[in-house]
């Protein structure tokens, strides 16, 4: 059974970079789109990006410019880096595993991991 | 930048049918984009409960059916559960935004 399990940081400074890394257990980390999802308080989710196994990306361009994400197929995991950070970034973060398949129109996340609360504040 | 347009709350008995619509736009849903649903339930992992506008992945109760029409899809619930309530999220692609975009939410109350 593949289960994704977010960790890393749950206090970040502004101005800073927050940085998340998603483990993905009991299955392969090829051959589908790694994304991170974010959520503030009563709103709806906020795709912040995605990355093929095999490379190809797709970040929000509201975050395009200070996002990246990266993908360590020997430890089975991919990580997310968020710069210059603010208190509008504090939420909470999810990974979840994205599917595409032919006939279909867009990705869909068929995974998630269960979220991790990141908040930035000095 | 949620441009998918839901409606804050729904309710029903035990065993009565509540339907969730998601209303976009011409970038989207009305672009020919498909549609999916997710569950999120208190305390546990966002789960998957449609892809592709109207398809159930395996483990997925038929109780859920998704359908879609022009810039509108909806979400039904037939034979309501208590362990149905928590939030429900649409989502698809947006031309215009370039991303992919979730909907406003829906909180599912079982009275």
């Amino acid at each position: 059974q593949v289960q994704l399990q977010e960790s890393g940081p749950g206090l970040v400074k502004p101005s800073e970079t927050l940085s998340l890394t998603c483990t993905v257990s009991g299955g392969s980390i090829n051959n589908y789109y790694w994304t991170w999802i974010r959520q503030s308080p009563g709103k709806g989710p906020e795709w912040i990006g995605h990355k093929f196994s095999s490379g190809g990306s797709m970040y929000n361009p509201s975050l395009k410019s200070r996002v990246n994400i990266f993908i360590d197929t020997s430890d089975n995991q991919f990580s997310l880096k968020l710069k210059s950070v603010t208190t509008a970034d504090t939420a909470v973060y999810y990974c979840a595993r994205g599917v595409l398949e032919i006939g279909t129109s867009g990705v869909w996340l068929d995974l998630w991991g269960q979220g991790t609360q990141v908040t930035v504040s000095s | 930048q949620s441009v998918l347009t839901q409606p804050p709350s729904v309710s029903g008995a035990p065993g009565q049918r509540v339907t969730i619509s998601c209303t976009g736009s011409s970038s989207n849903l009305g672009a020919g984009y498909d549609v999916h649903w997710y569950q999120h339930l208190p305390g546990t992992a966002p789960k998957l409960l449609i892809y592709g506008n109207t398809n159930r992945p395996s483990g997925v109760p038929d109780r859920f059916s998704g359908s879609r029409s022009g810039t509108s899809a909806s979400l039904a619930i037939t034979w309501l559960q208590a362990e149905d309530e928590g939030a429900y999220y649409c989502q698809a692609h947006d031309s215009r935004l370039n991303t992919y975009v979730f909907g406003t939410g829906t909180e599912v109350t079982v009275l």
